[in-house]
């Protein structure tokens, strides 16, 4: 079965700390790829996407994701984090000729001032 | 349009009682999806609609799970019979082809929260 993984369940960072949170895929079919965040006591918002060309994508706020197919990841990062930042992260990708998303567990990341 | 609503926001039921949550996506989303979250773990496919066709179902769908789409528009999702298992968040999302959009973009609603006592 297609999957996703997130390897990272909690991260702690200082402000100005640098970010990269793991995502992995099961399938090499055609891609498209996803972060999501959930900032506390709200719903889940797109945070940068994937679907073709080139393959470091740069997102709201400042995020950046590079796919490597090679590797089967989308890892996203940020050079700087700030406490807003908390919240948390997911990855989701949408299986071959299916419009639904498979997510990753999640990974909860908490910004200290 | 201000994005995909869910209502309620909470229920809270006794086991053994029917619940239904409604959704309404954004306006000319032809495709609304249902999920499952809990706590610690990312949102679960339950089903999927285009415009009024359910067109997939997870198999997490017991068949005490409903969910219809009459007219394209809303959504309802039912449950019969609740158990505690059914705790969870559920949320829906719309996608469709507004500009700088694409069919796999999903918009997500701020979710209803069911407990189960």
């Amino acid at each position: 079965a297609q999957s996703v993984s997130q390897h990272n369940h909690h991260v702690i960072l200082s402000e100005a700390a640098s970010l990269e949170l793991g995502c992995n895929y099961s399938y090499g079919g055609t891609v498209n790829l996803f972060w999501y965040v959930q900032y506390p006591g709200q719903h889940l918002q797109l945070l940068l996407k994937y679907f073709s060309g080139d393959p470091l994508v740069k997102g709201i706020k400042g995020f950046e994701a590079e796919f490597i197919k090679s590797k089967f990841s989308f890892n996203l990062r940020k050079p700087s984090v700030q406490w807003s930042d908390t919240a948390e992260y997911f990855c989701a990708v949408p299986p071959d000729s299916s419009y639904k998303l498979i997510f990753g567990s999640g990974t909860r990341l908490l910004v200290r001032p | 349009d201000t994005g995909v609503s869910q209502n309620p926001r909470h229920k809270i039921t006794k086991r053994g009682q029917n619940v239904t949550f409604r959704c309404d996506p954004i306006s000319e989303h032809n495709r609304l999806y249902w999920y499952r979250q809990t706590l610690g773990q990312g949102p679960e496919f339950l089903t999927y609609f285009q415009n009024e066709a359910q067109l997939e179902k997870s198999r997490l769908l017991s068949d005490r799970f409903s969910a219809e789409r009459p007219k394209g528009s809303f959504s309802t999702l039912e449950i019969q019979r609740t158990e505690q298992g059914d705790s969870a968040m559920y949320l829906c999302a719309s996608s469709g082809r507004l500009a700088g959009g694409g069919p796999y973009e999903q918009y997500f609603g701020p979710g209803t929260r069911l407990t189960v006592t």
